[in-house]
């Protein structure tokens, strides 16, 4: 049974500073591994998916890497902002579903 | 943007009622997905369907049941609501092409049962 940690359970700093967020899995044997973004009250938004082949994606201040041998994987946030305060949730493949980790809240204080 | 959509947003019910969550995507999808998140915890798949008429339970146990008989439609119906059911519903759906299978959540459900 896929296992997935998200280290730390939270986090909080000040606007501009960089964000890393950590995912590690415990069974390397996955399609793809995606990143998601989930606001209070609200359902989840597809930020990043790598696919297993791929070592790290990118999208604007967003860049996600993946050491699949490792079973890892990292979120990194550049120059923050209050408006990426949310829960941020790593999710990996196995076919046809997904196992979530706990989520990391984050918040940036203005 | 992702275009699906659940209903009811919030819905508080008593004891031993029936109820239907549901959940419509426009976008041809064939799997759909229904998860169970618990406030500050872990999603956890209870329902999947890869195509009309094909539905599977998930990881967790779960008391409710689903049906897939058109591709943008999947709710999922509590026959007899309990306080252990108050939870999130989250539905989702996917295709899976050559760039990989990224998924799509609705907004989700609240469910209070008192």
């Amino acid at each position: 049974k896929q296992e997935v940690t998200q280290i730390p359970a939270a986090l909080s700093v000040p606007e501009g500073e960089n964000l890393v967020l950590n995912c590690s899995f415990t069974d390397s044997a996955i399609y793809n591994l995606q990143w998601f973004r989930q606001d209070p009250g609200k359902g989840l938004t597809s930020l990043l998916l790598i696919q297993s082949s791929q070592r790290e994606q990118t999208s604007g201040r967003l860049n996600a890497s993946l050491d699949k041998s490792s079973g890892r994987s990292t979120l990194y946030i550049a120059a923050s902002q209050p408006g990426d305060s949310a829960t941020y949730l790593c999710a990996v493949s196995n076919d046809y579903k997904l196992s979530f980790g706990a989520g990391t809240t984050v918040t940036v204080r203005a | 943007e992702a275009d699906i959509y659940q209903t009811p947003r919030y819905l508080v019910i008593g004891t031993g009622k029936k109820i239907t969550l549901e959940c419509s995507q426009t976008m041809g999808h064939d799997k759909m997905y229904w998860y169970q998140q618990d406030p500050g915890m872990e999603l956890h798949l209870i329902h999947y369907s890869y195509g009309v008429n094909s539905t599977e339970k998930g990881d967790l146990s779960s008391e409710s049941t689903v049906s897939r008989i058109r591709t943008e439609h999947f709710p999922l119906t509590l026959e007899s609501a309990r306080p252990s059911h108050t939870s999130q519903y989250l539905c989702a759906s996917s295709r899976t092409t050559g760039s990989g299978n990224t998924i799509y959540f609705g907004e989700g459900s609240w469910l209070t049962v008192v």
